[in-house]
């Protein structure tokens, strides 16, 4: 069964530090993965997709890295920023004909100015 | 577009008594999903659907039934509701992925908040 695992639960950092989130996945037989950030009582929005064929993304200050074989996702924030407090979620695809996800806990993340 | 879009908001139930929460996507999207969100438990996956007409059971499927009658559409039942299904329940769709290996990022709504007493 695969099983998704973000460290840490929680982080608080400064205005302006860049960070690392961390996603780590029991199963390397995954379609794609995708990071999500979740506002307190929110629903998700959509952050970043990598494909089971990519190694990275980018948009914005945001980076995502993907190693497959490994099983581990990094979530990289540049130049954070008090707005990207939020709850960040990591989810793999694990049936392509179904699309269907497996989420891990996520990372609650506090930037304070 | 209006995206995902969830009806009601909130509610609150009684232990026995049943409601239908409502998922629409105006996206045109295939896919749709229902999940629950519980403190220390994550996203789990209740039921989804690939296309109108058809239903499948996710990870934690007991206890609810579903309905995609329409595509637009994907109905959330619970028949009899129990203390264990307060939670916040999360819509999502996506398109139906290419052929070869292009898959593509789900969509959220809003919520919907339920509690049971």
């Amino acid at each position: 069964k695969q099983e998704v695992t973000q460290i840490p639960a929680a982080l608080s950092v400064p205005e302006g530090e860049n960070l690392v989130l961390n996603c780590s996945f029991t199963d390397s037989a995954i379609y794609n993965l995708q990071w999500f950030r979740q506002d307190p009582g929110k629903g998700l929005t959509s952050l970043l997709l990598i494909q089971s064929s990519q190694r990275e993304q980018t948009s914005g200050r945001l980076n995502a890295s993907l190693d497959k074989s490994s099983g581990r996702s990094t979530l990289y924030i540049a130049a954070s920023q008090p707005g990207d407090s939020a709850t960040y979620l990591c989810a793999v695809n694990i049936q392509g004909g179904s699309e269907k996800l497996v989420f891990g806990k996520g990372t609650k993340l506090t930037v304070n100015p | 577009n209006a995206g995902v879009t969830q009806t009601p908001k909130f509610r609150v139930l009684k232990t026995g008594q049943s409601m239908t929460l409502l998922c629409a996507q105006d996206m045109n999207h295939e896919y749709m999903y229902w999940y629950r969100q519980d403190p220390g438990m994550g996203l789990r996956l209740i039921h989804y659907s690939v296309g109108e007409g058809t239903t499948a059971k996710g990870e934690v499927p007991d206890g609810y039934n579903v309905s995609r009658l329409k595509k637009q559409n994907f109905l959330l039942g619970l028949e009899s509701a129990a203390p264990s299904q307060t939670s916040v329940y999360f819509c999502a769709s996506t398109l139906r992925p290419l052929s070869g290996s292009s898959y593509n990022e789900q969509f959220f709504g809003p919520g919907t908040r339920l509690t049971v007493l």
